[in-house]
């Protein structure tokens, strides 16, 4: 079983549409979750950063942890064309644990 | 953009050849990462440095090694390279304060003929 597992989708919503993106993990030491935007043949950028359970707002964006389900979302209102791209999920324990786990990535595309 | 450069963009290259990535770290970032990025497995961490010591390692292959620079840039050599090293490689920086924060570059392509 991966430590981080992603549904790579791909996913193709209308102009508007809330998005959902969803990520599972095994160990129970994550405590620190990212999502990264990826655009084709860029570098991965950061998007939300989140500590332990709870909610993060950022306009339009919207991080969930649930560490006792060991389940993290990302949710996007009113998606914009500009906004089709990969979304990763990354985590670590963080203390002296470094590297961060990604998921595979989620390949979104927004219709206008 | 991030502030983490890394050139060439793009490396081509054959079988049994060696190659070296550079990476200029955000400035007052100490700490730098390198990650392979590949179809089937995605982003992987390889190795970090911190202000020119190695402080972590993960699935990094003996053919493979890094060094952090006391201007703080960081090289990853690939030696050897076989045909299954062709992939994106992306160098991180974070600040001191915070490792847990990586900004990413753009990435080098190497393609492994």
């Amino acid at each position: 079983q991966k430590e981080v597992e992603q549904d790579p989708g791909p996913l193709s919503v209308p102009e508007g549409a809330i998005v959902s993106l969803n990520c599972t993990y095994s160990n129970s030491a994550f405590q620190y979750f990212m999502w990264y935007r990826q655009y084709s043949r860029k570098g991965p950028e950061l998007l939300m950063y989140t500590y332990s359970s709870g909610n993060k707002e950022d306009g339009r964006f919207t991080a969930q942890v649930d560490k006792s389900s060991k389940y993290i979302s990302l949710f996007i209102r009113d998606s914009q064309p500009s906004d089709s791209a990969t979304y990763l999920c990354a985590m670590n324990s963080g203390g002296s644990n470094y590297k961060l786990t990604f998921g595979k990535g989620t390949l979104l595309t927004v219709n206008p | 953009d991030s502030g983490v450069t890394q050139t060439p963009k793009h490396l081509i290259t054959a079988t049994g050849q060696r190659v070296t990535l550079r990476c200029s770290p955000r400035s007052g970032d100490l700490s730098v990462y390198w990650y392979q990025q590949s179809l089937d497995q995605g982003l992987q961490f390889l190795i970090q440095y911190y202000n020119g010591e190695e402080r972590a390692k993960g699935n990094i292959l003996e053919r493979f090694s890094a060094q952090q620079f006391p201007d703080l840039h960081s090289e990853l050599n690939l030696s050897s390279l076989e045909l299954g090293d062709s992939a994106l490689y992306f160098c991180a920086s974070s600040p001191s304060t915070s490792t847990n924060i990586q900004y990413f570059g753009a990435g080098t392509r190497l393609s492994v003929l």
